[in-house]
Order: structure tokens, then C-alpha cells, then sequence
């Protein structure tokens, strides 16, 4: 499968650890989203990378969120501190950057409950 | 800004009859405009894209939409629902903004088939 993975699917945590979800994007894109889904709720935007570079954060990504595509390639989000109102699914999407509207390849999404 | 709205978070239709599911958009340049659908426990995935060309674009699984700028809107449509069809249904905004763009999610809407 060439698809978007993301790994843990699932993820049940304590309030207060340290989370880290990975992203391994369709080989070829240039461009990796996280996005965060909430129960009833459309993906909200979170970040997005074009190659290594982080270009942009959402108001949403507190200072406990951090993101990270260290070679291009595959990406990692590490919420610190988790709370509960972290719980939700965690989505990766990938798309290839050579002309306007180039369609996003979502993964299955890393669902996080802290308890 | 960008933003969507879709404007019923709830559809049913009886299954063989027509599916309609409204979106409207506002954007500050020229957007492309995408459906997706989630089934539960699966990942998004693209039904249609509109990126400039014909405003009447089909999509997977006979599903269609058409483009009409003047009263910003891409309603998602399809002759006669099936059993399957029964997912949420998300319309997606991307803006071209400078050198990179964003995935706006809409709300959703939940549609439901009734045998």
C-alpha cells in the first residue's frame, strides 16, 4: 500500500504524558498537512510542511504541540503535557505541489484518548 | 479569509431517490473546491475536484458537482442513493495565497439512507 500511514493507529494516554504520533507521507509529495477532528466536527488545520519547512501553524497548535519533518519525508506531532480536551483524531494528509489545487491524501488518523 | 459552509448538518434520503448536499464558500481569490467522504473507522477520501475547468465535475460513484461562482456555491449531487452512500461529507476550500495554499474543511454533513 502507498498510501498515507500514520502510526499508532490508536492511542490511549495518561493525562499529563507525552504523546508522539508519526506521518509517512505518499512518497513523491512535496506538502504534509496535520489536521485534528473532534467527534460531529470537519477536520480543523493544524499545520502544514512543503518539503522540510514548516510554513504554517494554526492559532489551534498551543505551545504543547510541536511538529516536526526533519528530512522531508516522513513527520512527527508530539503533544506534551496531554489534556483531555487533546482527545480527538489526529489526521495526516500529503499532496504534491506543482499546480493550484492538487488533491490531499489523507491517512487513516492516529485517535488519541487521554484519560 | 476563506471559510465553508455546509448547510445541513443532517440529510436523509430514501434509498433510489436524488442526494443533494449544499456548500457554500467564501474566498478572497480564486479557490478549488473539493468533496470528500468519510465512512466510519475509514479515512477521507476524494470524491471530486473543481480547479478551473468545467463547472460541472464528476466524481467517483456517480456523484457530481457544479461550480457557480456567482453565488459562491458547490453543491454536491447524485441521482439516486445507494445503501453505501450513507458517510459524512465534507466540502473543502483550498486557496491559492501567496506561494502555498490551506485545506479548509466545512463542518459536514452526515447522510443517512433509508432502505
Amino acid at each position: 500500500d502507498t498510501g498515507v500511514s500514520q502510526d499508532p493507529r490508536h492511542k490511549i494516554t495518561k493525562r499529563g504524558q507525552n504523546v508522539t504520533f508519526r506521518c509517512d507521507p505518499i512518497s513523491e509529495h512535496n506538502r504534509l498537512y496535520w489536521y485534528r477532528q473532534t467527534l460531529g466536527q470537519g477536520p480543523e488545520f493544524l499545520t502544514y510542511f512543503q518539503n522540510e519547512a514548516q510554513l504554517e501553524k494554526s492559532r489551534l497548535l498551543s505551545d504543547r504541540f510541536s511538529a516536526e519533518r526533519p528530512k522531508g519525508s516522513f513527520s512527527t506531532l508530539e503533544i506534551q503535557r496531554t489534556e483531555q480536551g487533546d482527545s480527538a483524531m489526529y489526521l495526516c494528509a500529503s499532496s504534491h505541489y506543482t499546480r493550484k489545487g492538487a488533491e490531499a491524501f489523507f491517512g487513516q488518523g492516529t485517535r488519541l484518548t487521554v484519560v | 479569509a476563506q471559510s465553508v459552509t455546509q448547510l445541513d448538518s443532517h440529510v436523509s434520503v430514501s434509498e433510489g431517490t436524488p442526494v443533494l448536499l449544499r456548500c457554500n464558500y467564501s474566498s478572497s481569490y480564486s479557490p478549488s473546491l473539493f468533496w470528500y467522504v468519510q465512512h466510519p473507522n475509514k479515512g477521507l477520501q476524494l470524491l471530486l475536484k473543481y480547479t478551473s475547468a468545467a463547472t460541472l465535475v464528476k466524481g467517483i460513484n456517480g456523484f457530481e458537482a457544479e461550480f457557480k461562482k456567482s453565488e459562491t456555491s458547490f453543491h454536491l449531487t447524485k441521482p439516486s442513493a445507494h445503501m453505501s452512500d450513507a458517510a459524512e461529507y465534507f466540502c473543502v476550500v483550498s486557496e491559492l495565497k501567496t506561494s502555498y495554499d490551506k485545506v479548509i474543511f466545512g463542518p459536514g454533513t452526515s447522510l443517512s439512507v433509508i432502505p
